[in-house]
């Protein structure tokens, strides 16, 4: 299976300030068609995970654009310009590229 | 709005079958992959497995052997059996969507709605 890590494990922020969450994998994402097959996934207190990104940079619908993401091959970055209150909870990162699907351990994120 | 609602027991005695419904409503089971995650405590995600209506199916294999899921198109429902269960199965339980990716040039499925998740238990 394919391993995927995350850093930090765990992420205090302050309201206002950026944020980045690193997400490393045991093995290349990237395919000959130029696509990264990472998506990332932010599960809130007491929710089931949301999609934010696929394919690597594939903005889902309604994911505001203070989340960015960059990276390719095995090393990914998630990026937040100004986190709100609203963004708490923990950010996965899972590969698609190989079966079975693997996620991240995740990172939570909490206000300071 | 495309919904996903997870149910089953919430309590199972080990070694016996844990039988798990997911209801799709606003979208048919027709169309896409539909899958299964679970979370033990204090853990993160993993996957279980996946179908789709032409029968192509994808379990983790840590599972394999004593997992299936399964399409009922009549009740636009989706199942999970899984037997033997120990302590080690409990965990919450989520049913997901994988949607075919429509605006890029390649085949790929993400998981874009979830359902709500349900807890068992596995325990005598």
């Amino acid at each position: 299976d394919i391993v995927m890590t995350q850093s930090p494990l765990f992420l205090p922020v302050t309201p206002g300030e950026p944020a980045s969450i690193s997400c490393r994998s045991s093995q290349s994402l990237l395919r000959s068609s130029g696509y990264n097959y990472l998506d990332w996934y932010l599960q809130k207190p007491g929710q089931s995970p949301q999609l934010l990104f696929y394919l690597g940079s594939h903005r889902a619908s309604g994911v505001p654009d203070r989340f960015s993401v960059s990276g390719s091959g095995t090393d990914f970055t998630l990026k937040i310009s100004r986190v709100e209150a609203e963004d708490v909870g923990v950010y996965y990162c899972m590969q698609a590229q190989q079966a079975p699907r693997t996620f991240g351990p995740g990172t939570k994120v909490e206000i300071k | 709005q495309v919904q996903l609602q997870e149910s089953g027991p919430g309590l199972v005695k080990p070694s016996e079958t844990l039988t798990l419904t997911c209801t799709v409503s606003g979208a048919s089971v027709f169309d896409n992959y539909w899958s299964w995650f679970w979370q033990p405590p204090g853990k993160g995600l993993e996957f279980i497995g996946y179908i789709n209506l032409s029968g192509h199916s994808s379990y983790n294999p840590s599972l394999m052997s004593r997992v299936t899921v399964s399409l009922d198109t009549s009740k636009n429902q989706f199942s999970l059996t899984l037997t033997s269960v120990t302590a080690a199965d409990t965990a919450v339980y989520y049913c997901a969507r994988l949607l075919r990716a429509t605006e890029v040039p390649i085949l790929y499925h993400f998981l874009d709605v979830w359902g709500r998740g349900i807890t068992v238990t596995v325990s005598s």
